[in-house]
């Protein structure tokens, strides 16, 4: 079945950095864009970027663009999120889903990043 | 940006008893491939989003037949024929007609 694993949560200081990672399985993993999405303590669903499957084209919300970088490993069958600059609005659970023609259709459970001095 | 606006945000309801969430945007989701990209997300507690409906209407795998999504154009409509106590948590709207993808506030149903 399809798994969604993140990783690479954790406390950091504003104006500091952290990489998430999303190992996946279950699926072709090559074969599908994948999404970001987070989700501040007690409040919704934000969007945050999407990678095509092969990596060619890449969407960023305005409120991260420029500061997050999406990547992908097809070889390694993980998806990245490079995330410099932080600041305390970005403290939030991350999920990684995938992607099946427009439609976010598995997600993971999420990961917790905390940015605070 | 395309909003996503929820009604209601709160939805008590007694078990047995139907339940109804409207999703209205800002602007239409048809996309121009004909599709229309609005689907609709539960969130339990605790626990990550799980896709329920896609392309307004559309069941996902292995969710129950009491969920029902309608609508075309602005407005969309999620329906619970008889709510049973696992429906308790946050329903979400979502398009991805067009970047960047956006989200209703959420509308948290609950057990009278």
């Amino acid at each position: 079945q399809v798994q969604l694993v993140e990783s690479g949560g954790g406390v950091v200081q504003p104006g500091g950095s952290l990489r998430l990672s999303c190992a996946a399985s279950g699926f072709t993993f090559s074969s599908y864009g994948m999404h970001w999405v987070r989700q501040a303590p007690g409040k919704g669903l934000e969007w945050v970027a999407f990678i095509r499957y092969d990596g060619s084209n890449k969407y960023y919300a305005d409120s991260v663009k420029g500061r997050f970088t999406i990547s992908r490993d097809n070889s390694k069958n993980t998806l990245y999120l490079q995330m410099n600059s932080l600041r305390a609005e970005d403290t939030a659970v991350y999920y990684c889903a995938s992607n099946w023609g427009g439609i976010l259709d598995y997600w993971g459970q999420g990961t917790l990043v905390t940015v605070s001095s | 940006d395309i909003v996503m606006t929820q009604t209601p945000l709160s939805s008590p309801v007694t078990l047995g008893q139907p339940a109804s969430i409207s999703c209205r945007s800002s602007q239409s989701l048809v996309h121009s491939d004909g599709n229309t990209y609005l689907s609709w997300l539960q969130q339990r507690p605790g626990q990550p989003p799980r896709l329920l409906i896609y392309k307004i209407s559309n069941r996902f795998s292995g969710v129950p037949d009491r969920f029902s999504g309608s609508g075309a154009g602005t407005d969309f409509t999620l329906k619970i024929s008889r709510v049973e106590a696992e429906d308790v948590g946050v329903y979400y709207c979502t398009q991805a007609t067009q970047f960047p993808y956006t989200f209703g506030q959420g509308t948290k149903l609950e057990i009278k």
